[in-house]
C-alpha cells in the first residue's frame, strides 16, 4: 500500500513565525502535492514537485515556498505565518510524468491554527 | 477558469438505499475526473478515476459516470451502508498542470 506521512496532524504557530510543514512517500512517486482545505471551498493546489528539486505554482501559491531535496521528501515552507494561513494542508503524491494523470495519494493532513 | 461544483452539500439517507452523488463542472475540456472520500478529520482516499476518453467506472458497489459534453459526473452508491458515511469530493483535471476540486457532500447514512 502507498504510504504518505505528514509530520504533524496538528500545530499551533504565532504570527509571523516560520512554519514547516513536512511529506514522505515511500512509493518512489514522481509528483508529489501541497493543497490547503477550507470548508465551503474544497480543496485548493498550493505547490507541487514532478522531480527532485523541480517545483510548479499552483492556484495559491502567495505567501508560501516549497522544498524537494529527496524524491520522497516535500517540504511546505510558511515564511511568516499569517492567521489567514490558518487551515487543513493536506499532501499528495502520483507516479507517472503527467503530473495529475494518475491516482494521487494522500496524507492524512496537518490542522494549522496560526494565532 | 473550471468550476466544480457538488450539491446537495450534505444528504442523509436510511441504511440500504441506492443513492446518487452530483458533480458538475463549468468547462467541458476535463483530461480525467475523480470521486474521492474523506473521513472526517483525515486525508482523502482516491475512490475512481474516469479518464476523458471513458463514460464510467466500477468499483464493487460504487459506480461513476462521466458525461463531458453536459459537465457532469455521478457517484452511484449501491445498497449505502453505515460505513459509507463520509464527505466524497470530485475533482476534474482541467489542463497538465492542474486539478480542481468541488467542496464535497457530506453524506450520512443512517442504520
Amino acid at each position: 500500500d502507498v504510504k504518505v506521512t505528514q509530520s504533524s496532524r496538528y500545530l499551533v504557530k504565532r504570527t509571523g513565525e516560520k512554519v514547516f510543514l513536512e511529506c514522505v512517500q515511500d512509493m518512489d512517486h514522481e509528483n508529489m502535492f501541497w493543497y490547503r482545505q477550507d470548508p465551503g471551498l474544497g480543496l485548493r493546489l498550493i505547490y507541487f514537485s514532478y522531480d527532485v528539486k523541480m517545483k510548479e505554482k499552483g492556484d495559491i501559491p502567495e505567501g508560501y515556498s516549497v522544498s524537494r531535496e529527496k524524491k520522497e521528501r516535500f517540504s511546505l515552507i510558511l515564511e511568516s505565518a499569517s492567521t489567514n494561513q490558518t487551515s487543513m494542508y493536506l499532501c499528495a503524491s502520483s507516479f507517472g510524468a503527467g503530473y495529475f494523470s494518475e491516482t494521487q495519494y494522500f496524507g492524512p493532513g496537518t490542522r494549522l491554527l496560526v494565532l | 477558469k473550471q468550476e466544480v461544483t457538488q450539491i446537495p452539500a450534505a444528504l442523509s439517507v436510511p441504511e440500504g438505499e441506492n443513492l446518487v452523488l452530483n458533480c458538475s463542472f463549468t468547462d467541458s475540456a476535463i483530461y480525467n475526473l475523480q470521486w474521492f472520500r474523506q473521513d472526517p478529520g483525515k486525508g482523502l482516499t482516491s475512490l475512481l478515476l474516469i479518464q476523458s476518453s471513458q463514460r464510467e467506472q466500477t468499483s464493487g458497489r460504487l459506480n461513476a459516470s462521466l458525461d463531458k459534453s453536459s459537465g457532469r459526473s455521478t457517484l452511484y452508491i449501491a445498497a449505502s451502508q453505515p460505513g459509507d458515511s463520509a464527505t466524497y469530493l470530485c475533482a476534474v483535471r482541467p489542463n497538465n498542470n492542474d486539478m480542481r476540486f468541488g467542496a464535497g457532500t457530506r453524506l450520512t447514512v443512517k442504520p
